[in-house]
């Protein structure tokens, strides 16, 4: 158990419509982080938060968005889906610390990740 | 721009053997980290080993080493007696260490099965 949590584990819905994927970082870790895994573009960096600001964007579409609230906990919300919108969407969170340059090793700790399928 | 390759989509080991899991990676910042994490049928992500740029040694952590030959920017894993239950997607992964924590760029990953 990485101590990172998501919600739902599984979710089907149709297109067109609009879903929320909820993780909760590990206890004392800033960052999180959104991936998402499908059979045809690997595990693709969505987006960053550190401390309820977004750090950094990946391939995130336009439809997707995402926050982390004062609590820390991240939610990323996908909408008007389309098939090719099923995949796992892993979040992962580490300890970072503002302005740190040099600290090579900041493990991330993945979630169980929320298979969505969109049909 | 940081990129991994993992030439091998899938590869077979005989029980009690050791396997190599090859990556190669492109990054023009000096600093970064690599990582190898495992993927099982039930989908989680699961951390493996991890081998800094500046690193002298070798990174090892049980059962797993990490060949690094940064002259050639690969950075292999090899699994030493393989187990049935190493079964599984490997996945190589890249994070440049510029301003704290960057994102994981990852490889297309190796699916790893283990004959007994």
């Amino acid at each position: 158990d990485s101590g990172v949590t998501q919600t739902p584990k599984h979710l089907i819905t149709a297109t067109g419509q609009r879903v929320t994927l909820r993780c909760s970082p590990r206890s004392g870790d800033l960052s999180v982080y959104w991936y998402q895994q499908s059979l045809d573009q690997g595990l693709q960096f969505l987006i960053q938060y550190y401390n309820g600001e977004e750090r950094a964007k990946g391939n995130i579409l336009e439809r997707f968005s995402a926050q982390q609230f004062p609590d820390l906990h991240s939610e990323l919300n996908l909408s008007s889906l389309e098939l090719g919108d099923s995949a796992l969407y892993f979040c992962a969170s580490s300890v970072a610390l503002a302005g740190t340059s040099g600290t090579s090793y900041n493990e991330q700790f993945f979630g169980p990740g929320t298979r969505l399928t969109v049909l | 721009a940081q990129k991994i390759t993992q030439t091998q989509p899938g590869m077979f080991v005989q029980e009690k053997e050791a396997v190599t899991l090859d990556c190669t990676y492109d990054t023009s910042d000096p600093s970064y980290g690599l990582f190898w994490y495992k993927q099982p049928s039930s989908g989680e992500m699961i951390f493996l080993i991890y081998q800094g740029s500046y690193d002298q040694q070798n990174a090892t952590e049980g059962r797993y080493s990490l060949n690094f030959q940064k002259a050639r920017k690969s950075a292999n894993l090899v699994i030493s007696a393989s187990q049935l239950g190493d079964s599984a997607m490997y996945f190589c992964a890249m994070r440049e260490v510029r301003s704290g924590n960057t994102p994981l760029v990852f490889g297309k990953g190796t699916r790893l099965s283990v004959i007994a």
